[in-house]
């Protein structure tokens, strides 16, 4: 699976938009951008998913480069409880197959008041 | 919105004792995993399991884990002798056959004394 680069914190004030970059320069035509969620200790929880299109739900928004190789999660109108562990993964398509998801080191976002 | 549940959500337990976390994955899911999380570290892969086998497990998942799901409902980690270094969260997880997320319980915090 292509490796990802995520800064180790960030910072947001509440209510303002929450712009979360990962960088998956190797990334390869059949894989997916997942991003997921862990809010202290909690299990993580999926935010969203894409795979070249720009995707958005009622969580987030997810913005991919033509290039592929790169994301941004966009939360946004941030609150304090979206203070988390956000994670960027890159999986193949998996679809028919048990393939796990490989979790990095995320980005600590802290939403202050 | 349907829930993965884990049983119990704490277990102390004496070295080289059994243990088993309990999951019930969301009823028309197929594919599911656990994963474990030591304190202040990653959430790391153990192991996933799909039409009532082992499809891909991790080192860490050696001859003292076993994973059953005994009435195809209840999905289970199994621990023969545990030793101090297993004391973490163990969260089970579960997806439908597409590439959408995956669900995650809330957790197991297994402390082995």
């Amino acid at each position: 699976d292509a490796k990802t680069t995520q800064p180790p914190s960030m910072d947001c004030a509440e209510g303002r938009a929450a712009n979360l970059p990962c960088n998956h320069s190797t990334i390869s035509g059949n894989e997916y951008v997942y991003w997921y969620r862990q809010i202290h200790s909690q299990g993580p929880q999926y935010i969203i998913h894409g795979l070249k299109n720009n995707e958005t739900n009622e969580m987030a928004s997810l913005i991919i480069t033509e290039d592929r190789k790169s994301s941004t999660l966009i939360l946004p109108h941030a609150t304090l409880r979206d203070t988390a562990v956000y994670y960027c993964i890159v999986r193949p398509r998996a679809t028919g197959s048990a393939r796990q998801l490989t979790f990095g080191s995320g980005t600590q976002l802290t939403v202050l008041p | 919105e349907p829930e993965v549940t884990q049983t119990p959500s704490h277990q102390v337990t004496q070295m080289g004792q059994e243990v088993i976390l309990r999951c019930v994955p969301i009823s028309n899911h197929l594919y599911f995993y656990w994963y474990r999380q030591i304190l202040g570290q990653k959430v790391e892969f153990l192991v996933s399991f799909y039409n009532n086998e082992i499809s891909e497990k991790s080192e860490i998942f050696d001859d003292q884990f076993s994973v059953e799901r005994p009435d195809g409902s209840n999905f289970t980690l199994k621990i023969r002798s545990t030793k101090l270094e297993d004391s973490a969260m163990y969260f089970c997880a579960s997806r439908d056959q597409g590439d959408g997320g995956y669900t995650f319980g809330s957790g197991t915090r297994l402390t082995v004394v």
